[in-house]
């Protein structure tokens, strides 16, 4: 069964770093999305990426985050210059298309950031 | 502001038993309800989803939505101890999903 990937499963920072965490959506998903949870917290809702554009962003998803998709496969989001705050899980999802009734998300398995 | 309700829990029920998870939301826009378990440290994994209001059963589980109250439920029958997990409500209006913090639901042998 098709599943989203993602890389690195865990990853350390040192704050002000900047990173990049790697997402593969199902392949013939259209719709990608980033949360974070933090430990302990509620899964939140970052942005989400449809034809090469953010569609929607929430107000956590600010100046210090960007999305891409580089290639027909990876989908990316960047932080510029992490802070201590950003520890968390990151999950990436993706979707085929939206309609109501067909708009399942499927969650990859997330990557832990840790900033130090 | 956009907030899914829930019940944090814990919420215990005996082996065989109904579980019975509730969620309200206040973005009267939504369009479509969802039910996802998350056991600790792992992604979210889709049980159920709604958009009529009613219920709608699928096997042990059955969700029931009340959009003129702003209400999803879900019923977990003859409950297991495998079902123990934490269940998140997540609630979607266009391209924006919002999760509930969930609720954590031990089964008891």
């Amino acid at each position: 069964e098709p599943e989203v990937t993602q890389t690195p499963s865990h990853q350390v920072t040192q704050m002000g770093q900047e990173v990049i965490l790697r997402c593969v959506p199902i392949s013939n998903h259209l719709y990608f999305y980033w949360y974070r949870q933090i430990l302990g917290q509620k899964v939140e809702f970052l942005v989400s990426f449809y034809n090469n554009e953010i569609s929607e962003k929430s107000e956590i998803f600010d100046d210090q985050f960007s999305v891409e998709r580089p290639d027909g496969s990876n989908f990316t989001l960047k932080i510029r210059s992490t802070k201590l705050e950003d520890s968390a899980m990151y999950f990436c999802a993706s979707r085929t298309y939206f309609s109501v009734g067909a708009d399942t998300q499927y969650f990859g398995p997330g990557t832990r950031l840790t900033v130090l | 502001q956009k907030e899914v309700e829930q019940n944090s829990g814990p919420l215990s029920v005996p082996e065989g038993a109904i579980a019975s998870l509730n969620c309200t939301y206040s973005d009267r826009g939504s369009q479509s309800f969802f039910w996802y378990r998350q056991y600790s440290g792992k992604s979210p994994e889709l049980i159920m989803f709604i958009y009529s209001n009613g219920d709608k059963e699928d096997g042990r589980f059955t969700a029931q939505l009340n959009k003129a109250s702003q209400y999803v439920s879900l019923l977990i029958r003859d409950s297991q101890p495998s079902d123990s997990a934490t269940y998140l409500c997540a609630v979607n209006n266009n391209n924006d999903m919002r999760f509930g913090a969930g609720t954590r639901l031990t089964v008891k042998p």
